[in-house]
């Protein structure tokens, strides 16, 4: 069965420290997604790709976050500097289709990363 | 503020017993999906409801989505321990997904 393959799953780095996040989505997946969860919280949506263009980067906290789909495929979420704050779960998803304004669109999660900072 | 708030946060219970976690918001959405997530892995969907009064059954749990689709119920018989988890509702807006805060169930043997 095909999943969504993230890396690294565990990353611990000190504050003011760049990090990188890694995704892969299933196969002919159009639209990936980048979420951040706090423990004890719902994840919360950072980016938005459709293909390798930014559908909805309104969460994103641009001073020190990046996220990039160059070709479409697979897609890396860049923190630099890092925070303390920052430390979370950050969760790839990827679904099938377009996402539009009615979507039922099923999100399939990847294993996330684990981001602790120091 | 919270979009979909998700009662209660926290619960713990014995083996065998029956249990019901709800989903209120006070927005109408087109879907509304629930989820369960484990210790230091991603969520995995359980279900997806789209229609007012829709409901949904798998297995031991049943999902039901208020008439209004504002509003939803996730309703598990005879609980197991393998039940233990997070459980999120999430729903469709705008073409984005919007999360609960979760339930985390704890089902002791």
């Amino acid at each position: 069965e095909a999943e969504v393959a993230q890396s690294p799953r565990y990353k611990i780095t000190e504050k003011s420290q760049a990090v990188a996040f890694w995704c892969d989505p299933i196969s002919g997946h159009a639209t990936l997604y980048w979420y951040r969860q706090i423990l004890g919280q719902g994840p919360e949506l950072l980016v938005q790709f459709q293909d390798e263009s930014v559908v909805d980067d309104s969460q994103l906290p641009k001073d020190r976050f990046s996220a990039e789909r160059l070709k479409g495929v697979d897609s890396t979420l860049k923190i630099q500097p890092a925070e303390l704050g920052d430390s979370a779960m950050y969760l790839c998803a990827s679904s099938i289709l377009s996402g539009g304004a009615w979507s039922t669109d099923t999100q399939y999660f990847g294993p996330g990363t684990r981001l602790t900072v120091l | 503020t919270q979009l979909l708030e998700q009662s209660p946060q926290f619960l713990s219970i014995q083996e065998g017993e029956n249990l019901t976690v709800y989903c209120n918001s006070s927005s109408v959405f087109s879907s509304l999906q629930w989820y369960r997530q484990e210790p230091g892995e991603g969520p995995v969907l359980l279900v997806t409801v789209v229609t007012g009064g829709e409901v949904k059954k798998l297995k031991r749990l049943t999902f039901q989505f208020g008439d209004a689709r504002k509003d939803s119920s996730l309703h598990i018989t005879a609980a197991q321990p393998g039940d233990t988890g997070l459980y999120l509702c999430a729903g469709g807006k705008g073409g984005k997904l919007i999360f609960g805060q979760g339930t985390e169930l704890s089902v002791k043997p």
